[in-house]
């Protein structure tokens, strides 16, 4: 079985500050990762996803995400953030066997 | 436009009563999912299905049931038996397990008074 482990619950930030979103991984077979995001009262859209080749990614909206095999972490990263990036940011791990599992999610609250 | 559509965006109901959620999808997708979502919790797995007529629990499943008799609808019924069935639900879909990501839909919040 495999787990996400978000490691904040609420990221306060400034508009226009850099902010990283942290993301945590174990399991014991090879992994697929995936950040999400979902703004109130909406479902769930993807942002970036890690399969394999380089492990910086990015994704959609300016953001991008380093795999770090060593570490186990997917960290979630943008280098200035907009009042508009306020919304819940979701880390999630799927394996070829199972089904996804998802963090506990991450608030991130864009202070103008 | 391919997507998951989720009707009613919002549901209200007396306690006592049983609640079905509709979930549709046109993306073709083989998998299909039911989350339950309360704040601070994340996503919590109640059901999901990797074909259809199949389908198996998650890690929540007491209260509710689904069935899978059409590939593009995923219907959750909430039962009385939940004890606690207010909450935001979201329907999901993807083209399999592995290295596929989920596409959700815009969630139902039901509340049971």
């Amino acid at each position: 079985a495999q787990s996400v482990t978000q490691l904040d619950s609420q990221v306060p930030v400034f508009e226009e500050a850099p902010v990283e979103l942290r993301c945590n991984y174990s399991s014991s077979v090879s992994v697929y990762l995936f950040w999400y995001v979902q703004y109130p009262n909406q479902g769930l859209q993807l942002l970036l996803k890690y399969l394999s080749g380089s492990t910086l990614v990015k994704g959609i909206n300016g953001f991008e995400a380093e795999f770090n095999k060593s570490q186990t972490s997917f960290h979630l990263r943008k280098p200035s953030v907009h009042i508009s990036d306020t919304a819940e940011y979701f880390c999630a791990v799927n394996t070829n066997a199972g089904k996804s599992t998802f963090g506990d999610g991450t608030t991130l609250t864009v202070k103008p | 436009d391919g997507g998951i559509t989720q009707s009613p965006k919002y549901l209200f109901r007396k306690e006592g009563q049983n609640v079905t959620l509709s979930c549709e999808q046109n993306l073709n997708h083989d998998a299909m999912y039911w989350y339950r979502q309360d704040p601070g919790q994340g996503l919590r797995l109640i059901y999901y299905s990797q074909i259809v007529n199949d389908f198996q629990k998650g890690d929540i499943a007491e209260g509710y049931s689904v069935s899978r008799e059409k590939k593009e609808s995923f219907p959750l019924t909430v039962t009385s038996a939940q004890k606690n069935p207010t909450a935001f639900y979201l329907c999901a879909s993807s083209k399999g397990q592995g290295v596929y990501e989920q596409y959700f839909g815009p969630g139902t919040r039901l509340t049971v008074t």
